[in-house]
C-alpha cells in the first residue's frame, strides 16, 4: 500500500486565493519531508525541506512566504500557496526518507490557478 | 501557466528493442543513486537503485550500471514495452540530501 498520501490530486482554485497541500507519511514517522514543483517536461525542482517542530528550509529562489510550509507533526506536512496566481500552476509533489536511503513520494497535486 | 526551460531529451525505441537511459551526476561523494520513472500526471515510481559500492544491480528487466570515475549512471530497459513510455529520472542521494537529474522522456513505438 501507500507510504506517502498526497491530498488533493487536483486542485482549481482562483487567482488570489490560497491553496493548502497535504503530505501524510503513513507507515512510519517523519522528521523531515521534502517538497518539489514540477514544470511540464521538467525535472523535479526541489522547493524546500520541512522539518517536523521546526521552519522549513528554502532553496534559492523560492518565496518563503508564497509557498508556506507547516510540519506539526510527525507524519503531516502541509504546503500552502498563498495568494495563487496562474504562474503557480503546477505538479506538486512531496517525499519522506526512510533511513537517509528509500525515498517515497506522494501522488502528486496538480494544481490550476485560473 | 507553462514555464520556459529546457525541453527533456527524449529517446523513442522500438517495441522489443533494449533502451538505455543516461544520467550524469554532479557530487563524487554521493553514495546511493535511484531511478525514477513518472507516467504522465503521476508521482515517481522506484524502480532500481544501487550504492556506490557496487557497480551493476540488476532487476526484473532492467538494470542499472554505475561508473563512479565519470560519475555516470545507466538505465537499461530489456525489451522494451509500451507500458514502459514515461520520464525517467536518476537522483543521487547524499546523507539527507537527494538530488535529480534532469529526466529522459522514453517513448516506445509499436
Amino acid at each position: 500500500g501507500a507510504v506517502v498520501s498526497q491530498h488533493p490530486s487536483r486542485v482549481i482554485c482562483k487567482s488570489g486565493t490560497s491553496v493548502k497541500i497535504e503530505c501524510r507519511s503513513l507507515d512510519f514517522q517523519a522528521t523531515t519531508m521534502f517538497w518539489y514543483r514540477q514544470f511540464p517536461k521538467q525535472s523535479l525542482m526541489l522547493m524546500a525541506t520541512s522539518n517536523e517542530g521546526s521552519k522549513a528550509t528554502y532553496e534559492q529562489g523560492v518565496e518563503k512566504d508564497k509557498f508556506l510550509i507547516n510540519h506539526a507533526s510527525l507524519t503531516l506536512s502541509t504546503l500552502t500557496v498563498t495568494s495563487a496566481h496562474p504562474e503557480d500552476s503546477s505538479f506538486y509533489i512531496c517525499s519522506v526518507i526512510r533511513g537517509n536511503t528509500e525515498a517515497f513520494f506522494g501522488q502528486g497535486t496538480r494544481l490550476t490557478v485560473v | 501557466g507553462e514555464s520556459v526551460g529546457l525541453h527533456l531529451p527524449t529517446l523513442s525505441v522500438q517495441e522489443g528493442d533494449n533502451s538505455i537511459i543516461n544520467c550524469a551526476y554532479s557530487n563524487s561523494a554521493s553514495d546511493y543513486f535511484i531511478w525514477y520513472k513518472q507516467e504522465s500526471g503521476k508521482g515517481p515510481q522506484f524502480i532500481i537503485d544501487i550504492r556506490s559500492n557496487m557497480d551493476k544491480r540488476q532487476g526484473q528487466r532492467v538494470t542499472v550500471l554505475l561508473n563512479k570515475t565519470v560519475k555516470h549512471l545507466s538505465l537499461q530497459i530489456a525489451a522494451t514495452q509500451p507500458g514502459d513510455s514515461a520520464v525517467y529520472f536518476c537522483a543521487e542521494n547524499i546523507g539527507n540530501d537527494m538530488r535529480f537529474g534532469a529526466g529522459t522522456r522514453l517513448t516506445v513505438k509499436p
